[in-house]
């Protein structure tokens, strides 16, 4: 059971616009930042957005992210094929002292 | 650019100790503090914990009687070994390099590509 609770299922066709929710409480996203992770199985999991809203150098454009209380979001625009994988949240955790990550949600693209 | 690339046993025995070795290409322990998170079907993505350019440690408390982190005199090697393993510490391990802002690690950037451990006699 995860700290952060993501649904464990989204999908899209090519072009459209996706989201993908991350809610937890006020110990982790309420207090610290959220991070997002792109993960193909058998791959290394891919930073895509930290500090709630910031893209890595290489990451287009289409990736975005939010933070609004104890809920995150990322958002995928112009849909690709290539954007099928696993996406996980993360943020620090206070109470646990420690990084806490969501279930991930697997991203089909239709 | 900087690389991770994990390397260890891909079975143990139950009790036994899991050692595990991250090889960093294009970067070195000199700078940055670097990662071990591990992934499981029953509890997904589980912090295990961190060792910094400076010596600072930390572990998630829940493992932290059993973990030990390292980095070698080679400065582009970091370990992690895992005490008295059970078939619950099953699980594919990652190393990333974290990033860290006074006592809390904010994000992990990059990854390796992950090694599955399996416990089993």
């Amino acid at each position: 059971q995860s700290v952060l609770t993501q649904p464990p299922s989204a999908s899209g066709t090519p072009g459209q616009r996706v989201t993908i929710s991350c809610s937890g409480g006020n110990s982790n996203i309420g207090s610290h930042y959220v991070c997002w992770y792109q993960h193909l199985p058998g791959t290394a999991p891919k930073l895509l957005i930290y500090a709630n809203n910031q893209r890595p150098s290489g990451v287009p454009d289409r990736f975005s992210g939010s933070k609004s209380g104890t809920s995150a979001s990322l958002a995928i625009s112009g849909l690709r094929s290539e954007d099928e994988a696993d996406y996980y949240c993360a943020a620090w955790d206070g109470s646990l002292s420690s990084p806490v990550f969501g279930g991930g949600t697997k991203l089909t693209v239709l | 650019q900087v690389q991770l690339q994990e390397s260890g046993p891909g079975l143990v025995k139950p009790s036994e100790t899991l050692p595990l070795t991250c090889t960093i290409s294009g970067g070195s322990t000199n700078t940055h503090c670097w990662s071990w998170i591990r992934q499981t079907p029953g509890k997904g993505l589980e912090f295990i914990g961190y060792i910094c350019h400076n010596g600072d440690t930390r572990y998630n408390p829940s493992l932290k009687s059993r973990v030990t982190m390292s980095t070698a005199t080679s400065k582009t090697q970091f370990s992690l070994r895992l005490s008295s393993v059970t078939a619950a510490d099953t699980a594919i391990y990652f190393c990333a390099r974290a990033f860290r802002a006074y006592d809390r690690i904010d994000w992990f950037d990059p990854w390796g590509q992950g090694t599955l451990v399996t416990v089993s006699s």
